[in-house]
């Protein structure tokens, strides 16, 4: 089973407002990804969590902030932000050895967001 | 400088054509993997295949087969009797030894669409 789950699949929020959102996996996989990706681009990565902690945090304004509560879960709190930030946000997740090793990473179907 | 471009941006084949996806990498390592992921109009990315820097081996799967040569840097996607839901966005991806955590380069993407 390769299964990533993203909840909701499509969200409509103000620039006011604070929301989540959720991605879960259950393959004892222990590093998380959350990726931003725009219309006719490739994703951008965002934050990477190994083993619970947060690894990589790729300069990613402080209005999206990323929870890891259990090795199966994976949250991005959204506050405060802008129309820019409307895109589809996807989770992914691998089974690293260690920092350094490579596994494949398997995506969720993700997270349409629109920012009023 | 990128490190994986994929050239074509748009291929419109017409069904059971054959179609080629080029993907060409750059990279210092001498250990590295290479990806290709698929992304249907869902949005979820589909992995298809992933690939170490040690073993050239071509590979075939049904319809898809994959050309990798080390000598010209590229990494081709062939699907053999196209098929209207082999369209979709096709992204090519890249991880170096030297990551952390299996961080993904990826191209552009080649939007590929399949007519009836």
């Amino acid at each position: 089973d390769t299964e990533v789950t993203q909840t909701p699949k499509h969200l409509v929020m103000g620039m006011t407002n604070k929301k989540s959102l959720k991605c879960e996996q259950h393959m004892g996989h222990r590093a998380m990804y959350w990726y931003k990706q725009k219309a006719k681009k490739p994703p951008e990565l965002m934050f990477v969590y190994s083993y619970e902690k947060l690894s990589i945090n790729e300069s990613v304004p402080s209005r999206f902030s990323p929870e890891c509560p259990n090795s199966s879960l994976l949250n991005l709190h959204l506050h405060a932000l802008q129309p820019e930030d409307s895109a589809l946000y996807l989770c992914a997740s691998s089974h690293p050895t260690d920092d350094s090793s490579t596994d494949t990473q398997y995506f969720g179907p993700g997270t349409r967001l629109t920012v009023l | 400088a990128q490190k994986v471009t994929q050239a074509q941006t748009e291929i419109s084949v017409v069904e059971k054509e054959d179609v080629t996806l080029d993907c060409v990498y750059e990279t210092r390592d001498t250990t590295y993997y290479l990806f290709w992921y698929k992304q249907p109009p869902s949005g979820e990315l589909v992995f298809l295949i992933r690939r170490n820097s040690f073993d050239e081996q071509n590979e075939i799967s049904g319809r898809y087969s994959w050309n990798f040569q080390k000598s010209t840097s590229s990494f081709n996607f062939t699907i053999t009797a196209s098929q209207v839901v082999d369209s979709a966005v096709y992204f090519c991806a890249l991880s170096e030894e030297s990551s952390t955590l299996g961080r993904l380069y990826f191209g552009r993407g080649t939007q590929l669409t399949v007519w009836p």
